[in-house]
This record gives C-alpha cells, structure tokens and sequence, in this order.
C-alpha cells in the first residue's frame, strides 16, 4: 500500500530565502505527483504536477523534482514571500484513480 | 463560476442524523472523488466515480453512500452520524490535464 511521507513537518523561516520541501513515496509505480497548497480554513490549490516520466515542473518561483526510482520528490520555492505561508502538500497518484496524500508541511515565512 | 463548489460549507448536527452534502463540477470532467480530512489534517480518499459510475471505494462505512446523478454531481450521504465523522469533507474533480481540483470543503461538526 502506497504511503506518502512529508519532511519536515513544520518550518518557520525568514522572507526572502530559499527553501526545500520532501516528499517520498514507498511504490514507485505512480502515474504523477502533484503538489498543493492549502490555506487555513480553505481547499487545496494545485501548484505543480509531475508526470512519471518527468523529472522536474516549474512555475514562477517554484520548481518540483522528481526521482521516480528512489521515491522521491521536491518543493523548491525560491525568494520566499509572507504570502507562501501555508501548509503544502504532496500527493501521489498510483493504479487507481484517487491521490494518496503525505501529512504535509506547516511553512510560515517570517516578514 | 466557481469550477467545484460544494454545499454547505459548514454542516453542525446531533449524532444519529442523516445528512447530506452536494457537490457540483462545471469543467466538463468524467471523474469526481470524495476526500477526508480529519482533525490532524491528514487527507484520505473515500469515493471515485467515474461517468457516473463507482470506481474506488476504500473503507469507508457504508453509512456513507454516495451518489452521482450526472457526471457534473457527485453527492455524499452519511446516514447515523457518529462523533467520529467530525471532519472537512473534501470534493474534487481529475481533468484532462491529470490535475484534481478541489472544492473548498465542507466542515461537519457532530455534536
């Protein structure tokens, strides 16, 4: 069974610096990986999706990797802004249909 | 114009109630899913319908039953509500694109 694992669970850091965020999986047979951002109180936005025969996504400030062998995936944002606080999550997609999803990083950017 | 909209937003009632909560997709799209997000935050899979059509159902009490009218709604009834179910019940949609997009949740409370 696909588990999804999110490192660190929480991080607090200045505005203005770059920042990784993990992702791993345990079953490498995925379809894609996809990243979100969820805001308190609200539903998921999609930032990024990776297809599995794909090795990295960018958008704006934000690139995600992918190593499909090893199981394991980045966040990259860069220059990071107030704004990008938010709990960010990592989801998988395997032989069926629906997403199976990491526990997600708490990020708050200190102003 | 909203793309997924789910209602209520907020649903609170008394443990042994029947409910229901709506979900409508304007985007045209075949597969609609049911998602869990308990009070840890950690989201789960439920339902996936496909044309109207079930297509995963994880283990789930079959108090919870869901039904898709059209392929533009999938609904969720829960009957005999427990303490337990208190959760954001997340709806979502998977587009040509193989990004899910999601509704902004609907938050029941059972008291």
């Amino acid at each position: 069974k696909q588990e999804v694992t999110q490192i660190p669970a929480a991080l607090s850091v200045p505005e203005g610096e770059n920042l990784v965020l993990n992702c791993s999986f345990t079953d490498s047979a995925i379809y894609n990986l996809q990243w979100f951002r969820q805001d308190p109180g609200k539903g998921l936005t999609s930032l990024l999706l990776i297809q599995s025969s794909q090795r990295e996504q960018t958008s704006g400030r934000l690139n995600a990797s992918l190593d499909k062998s090893s199981g394991r995936s980045t966040l990259y944002i860069a220059a990071s802004q107030p704004g990008d606080s938010a709990t960010y999550l990592c989801a998988v997609r395997g032989g069926a249909d629906g997403l199976t999803f990491g526990k997600g990083t708490h990020l708050i950017i200190q102003p | 114009d909203t793309a997924v909209s789910q209602t209520p937003k907020y649903l609170v009632t008394q443990m042994g109630n029947d409910k229901s909560i709506k979900c409508e997709q304007n985007l045209g799209h075949d597969t609609m899913y049911w998602y869990k997000q308990d009070s840890k935050k950690f989201l789960k899979i439920m339902f996936s319908y496909n044309n109207k059509e079930l297509i995963i159902n994880e283990t789930v009490p079959n108090r919870f039953s869901p039904k898709s009218p059209d392929k533009a709604h999938l609904n969720l009834h829960i009957n005999s509500l427990e303490l337990g179910d208190s959760a954001v019940y997340f709806c979502a949609s998977l587009g040509k694109d193989y990004i899910q997009y999601f509704g902004a949740g609907t938050r029941l409370s059972v008291l």
